[in-house]
């Protein structure tokens, strides 16, 4: 079936760092495919999205790329700030229009 | 706009209890949603539903069950509480079930059963 696989955190970076955080999937046909950040003590909420392969998704500084070759969708931020801390979901559309998600990567920024 | 709204934040069950998450969405949308996250794990989708009186089976909807009377509202049930329904639960809403369809998450109902 489909499924998401993430990079396990936690991730513990400095403020201004360059931040990866892996994501490959396994889906029959082409699904969409998202990132999700949740802050401490607060719901999910969509970061970023990509419906079809080499889309690129952007928002708040992060960036992800549909690759169909590689079946991945990296989440990359060129200089992270401590209001970056929270967790990292990456996900994909599921048939009955529910998300399936990876595990999640915990991100702490140090000033 | 308070967008999706769960209660309560917390809850403690004993073994064989029964509760009500609350789940309501003012959004008007026409897709629900419940999943749970297991410490370390992805959220996996209990329930679903695509409008009132509409409601499906996820991943997960062994010891659950859910209803959907009106647009707004779709609580889920749990009638013998075990100690394996120790979780966060997340409902969510959409637009639309179709693909590339952003979800609206509330912030999470935490529930231990001991």
């Amino acid at each position: 079936g489909n499924s998401v696989t993430q990079m396990e955190g936690p991730v513990t970076l400095s403020e201004e760092a360059f931040l990866t955080i892996n994501c490959t999937y396994t889906a029959t046909g082409y699904p969409s495919l998202f990132w999700y950040v949740q802050y401490p003590g607060e719901g999910l909420q969509l970061l970023l999205k990509a419906t079809k392969a080499d889309d690129k998704g952007s928002n708040k500084g992060f960036e992800a790329t549909y690759r169909k070759e590689t079946t991945s969708f990296h989440l990359e931020k060129g200089s992270v700030q401590v209001s970056d801390s929270a967790v990292y979901f990456c996900a994909l559309g599921g048939s009955q229009g529910n998300l399936i998600f990876g595990k999640g990567t915990k991100l702490s920024v140090k000033p | 706009n308070a967008g999706v709204t769960q209660t309560p934040k917390f809850r403690i069950l004993k073994i064989g209890q029964s509760m009500t998450l609350q789940c309501t969405q003012d959004m008007n949308h026409n897709y629900m949603y419940w999943y749970r996250q297991d410490p370390g794990m992805g959220l996996k989708l209990i329930y679903y539903s695509v409008g009132a009186g509409i409601t499906d089976k996820g991943e997960v909807p062994n010891g659950y069950n859910v209803s959907r009377s009106t647009t707004e509202d779709f609580p889920l049930r749990l009638e013998l509480a075990a100690p394996s329904q120790t979780s966060v639960y997340f409902c969510a809403s959409s637009y639309s079930g179709l693909a590339g369809s952003e979800q609206f998450f509330g912030p999470g109902t935490r529930l231990t059963v001991l």
